[in-house]
């Protein structure tokens, strides 16, 4: 099975600041990797798919990058509405597997 | 508009079984892959199983395997999940989730359900 971890596991960051969130994956996974985000008592909402694109709605300042086994999700200009927990999961390879989630205070 | 509605979420006791349903609506449900995804309480996000456009291959996380069972029928546009032999640890919120892109890209969440396993 391929692992995800993530770091930090929380953060606390002022508005406006600019905020990064990794994620490994135990084996290179290509560019399949999507970035989620999770608001208490809400489902999941896809952010990011496969790696870097951006679904469409979602504002501008969230972006992705990586490829490989090295992840990257980046709040440009953190505000109070993006205060949630954050998870990468891979699709490369079943089972499909989380990131055990960042979660993004103010 | 895509929806994605599950039911059947329940107390249920150890070593029970439950059915949960999913209903869709808003595309072309024998167009997609789908599956279901589980949250416990407090912690991070499980996929549970998967279930191809025509009902096979289906697959299975290793923690429900033998005990749950996809399956869908495309006439009602609807997914299942038949969990059997529960345990306290299948205590969570299931959600339905739709592939778009990939197999297992998890573009479109349901609601969720809650099921709690307790005696």
């Amino acid at each position: 099975d391929i692992q995800m971890t993530q770091s930090p596991s929380s953060l606390s960051a002022s508005v406006g600041d600019r905020v990064t969130i990794t994620c490994q994956a135990s084996q290179d996974i290509n560019k399949f990797l999507n970035w989620y985000q999770e608001k208490p008592g809400k489902a999941p909402k896809l952010l990011i798919h496969a790696a870097s694109n951006l679904e469409t709605g979602v504002p501008s300042r969230f972006s992705g990058s990586g490829s490989g086994t090295n992840f990257f999700f980046t709040i440009s200009s953190l505000q109070p509405e993006d205060i949630a927990t954050y998870y990468c999961q891979q699709f490369d390879n079943v089972p499909f597997t989380f990131g055990p989630g960042t979660r993004v205070d103010i | 508009e895509v929806q994605l509605v599950e039911s059947g979420g329940d107390l249920v006791q150890p070593g029970g079984s439950l059915r949960l349903s999913c209903a869709a609506s808003g595309f072309i449900f024998s167009n997609y892959e789908m599956n279901w995804v589980r949250q416990a309480p407090g912690k991070g996000l499980e996929w549970v199983s998967y279930i191809s456009r025509s009902g096979s291959p289906i697959y299975y996380a290793d923690s429900v395997r033998g005990r749950f069972t996809i399956s869908r029928d495309n006439a009602k546009n609807s997914v299942y999940l038949q969990m059997n032999s529960l345990r306290a640890e299948d205590t969570a919120v299931y959600y339905c989730v739709r592939d778009l892109r990939y197999s297992g890209s998890f573009d479109d969440w349901g609601q969720g359900t809650l099921v709690t396993v307790s005696s």
